[in-house]
């Protein structure tokens, strides 16, 4: 069955500065990969996802995923943080060809200070 | 008008009591997912359903049972609650799968049990 590890359950960064987060996943198959965002007292939504067409990958609100094969991972960035960026992240992999149930990473939470 | 409602929104009960939580959905998609999130577990799945009579356990399901009462409608059971399920919980969906590309989940708002 497919893993995926987020490093660091809590990140924090000064607003403006890069954002980072890290999402590594076990598989041999590159799978589909997805990273999606929870704000305080709200459901998840997509964020981005990795299906195989690009392996830079362009979400909402600024953020991107690059997907690296050799190193099983699948970072998502942004170049400035901004206030309203504060929330829970979370990373998902499903396997191709499965049942596609997707597997969830434990989630970061991302912490902007002005 | 939200796309996957999930009612009651916030619920307290006792041990032992018998706890349903709904969910419905207006999108169309076939495959339903329920998820309980705790702090620091992420997400993690109890129960899913590919279609209305597809129903299928996840990682977590002891304690719980589902009803696909229709393509828009999934519910969770608790038969008798116990204070370990105090938790928020998620229904999710997303359309089959076609021509190899995998779809995303739409969740819920979310439901936040508290089992005293």
């Amino acid at each position: 069955a497919q893993s995926v590890t987020q490093l660091g359950s809590h990140v924090s960064v000064s607003e403006g500065a890069l954002v980072l987060l890290r999402c590594n996943y076990s598989s041999s198959v590159p799978p589909y990969l997805f990273w999606y965002v929870q704000y305080p007292n709200q459901g998840l939504q997509l964020l981005l996802k990795y299906t195989s067409a690009a392996t830079l990958v362009k979400g909402i609100n600024g953020f991107e995923a690059e997907f690296k094969k050799s190193e099983t991972s699948f970072h998502l960035t942004k170049p400035s943080a901004h206030m309203s960026d504060a929330a829970e992240y979370f990373c998902a992999v499903s396997d191709r060809g499965g049942s596609y149930i997707p597997t969830f990473g434990r989630g970061t939470s991302l912490i902007v200070h002005p | 008008d939200a796309d996957v409602t999930q009612t009651p929104r916030n619920r307290i009960t006792k041990t032992g009591k018998r706890i349903m939580l709904e969910c419905s959905q207006t999108k169309g998609h076939d495959r339903m997912y329920w998820y309980r999130q705790d702090p620091g577990l992420g997400l993690r799945l109890i129960y899913y359903s590919f279609d209305v009579k597809d129903i299928n356990k996840g990682e977590i399901s002891d304690g719980y049972s589902v009803s696909r009462q229709a393509q828009a409608k999934f519910s969770l059971s608790l038969e008798s609650a116990i204070p370990n399920q105090t938790a928020l919980y998620f229904c999710a969906t997303s359309a089959q799968p076609s021509g190899g590309f995998e779809n995303e989940q739409f969740f819920g708002p979310g439901t936040r049990l508290t089992v005293l």
